[in-house]
């Protein structure tokens, strides 16, 4: 079945440093892939995505590119602000004519940023 | 535009008693999520509907829970009776249509204490 590994946390970083959350997958065909960030107190937001190999999705300064050859999604940011402190998963939704929509989730990687 | 409502948003009970969450998904989308998301981990899906259907519930465990989409707006998800390991938070989101890539709009989710 349809999985999705990210790079164990939490990430503790200084306010303008780079970022990088890794994320790799296991799916058959061509799935989409996505990146869902959680604020405290809020629900899962959308962050950015990617549909087929190749793809760069980006949104606020944030950016991940669908790699087919090595299954991963990584997220990255050149200068991270406090404000970006929160969870990050990553997603993918396969590729079943009955499930295509289904999301399977990683675990997530807590960020906090200090300033 | 009002985004998804979900209510309660936490609910306290005693083991094997019944609870209901209840969902409002975004206006004009016909498909429905709902996922549990346990301490830690990233959200799993229970069930999705599109309108009145349900057409992915394999991961709804039946013998407990149960939800309907009566006019294929609103939803409820119900557990009877619940159990110490039901305690978690669970998440409603719904999109346009139910393929592959198409964004997914979650609502603050309800937290639910099982004592």
């Amino acid at each position: 079945g349809n999985s999705v590994t990210q790079m164990e946390g939490p990430v503790t970083l200084s306010e303008e440093a780079f970022l990088t959350i890794n994320c790799t997958y296991t799916a058959t065909g061509y799935p989409s892939l996505f990146w869902y960030v959680q604020y405290p107190g809020e629900g899962l937001q959308l962050l950015l995505k990617a549909t087929k190999a190749d793809d760069k999705g980006s949104n606020k300064g944030f950016e991940a590119t669908y790699r087919k050859e090595t299954t991963s999604f990584h997220l990255e940011k050149g200068s991270v602000q406090v404000s970006d402190s929160a969870v990050y998963f990553c997603a993918l939704s396969g590729t079943a004519e009955t499930s295509g929509s289904r999301l399977t989730f990683g675990e997530g990687t807590q960020l906090t940023v200090n300033p | 535009e009002a985004g998804v409502v979900q209510s309660p948003r936490y609910k306290i009970i005693e083991k094997k008693q019944p609870v209901a969450f209840w969902c409002n998904p975004i206006s004009g989308h016909n498909t429905l999520y709902w996922y549990l998301q346990n301490l830690g981990q990233g959200p799993e899906l229970l069930i999705r509907y599109e309108n009145e259907e349900a057409v992915d519930d394999s991961q709804l465990p039946k013998d407990r829970f149960s939800a309907e989409r009566l006019k294929g707006v609103d939803s409820t998800l119900k557990i009877q009776p619940a159990e110490l390991g039901d305690s978690a938070v669970y998440l409603c989101a719904s999109s346009l249509v139910g393929q592959k890539g198409t964004e997914q709009f979650f609502g603050p989710g309800t937290r639910l204490t099982v004592l």
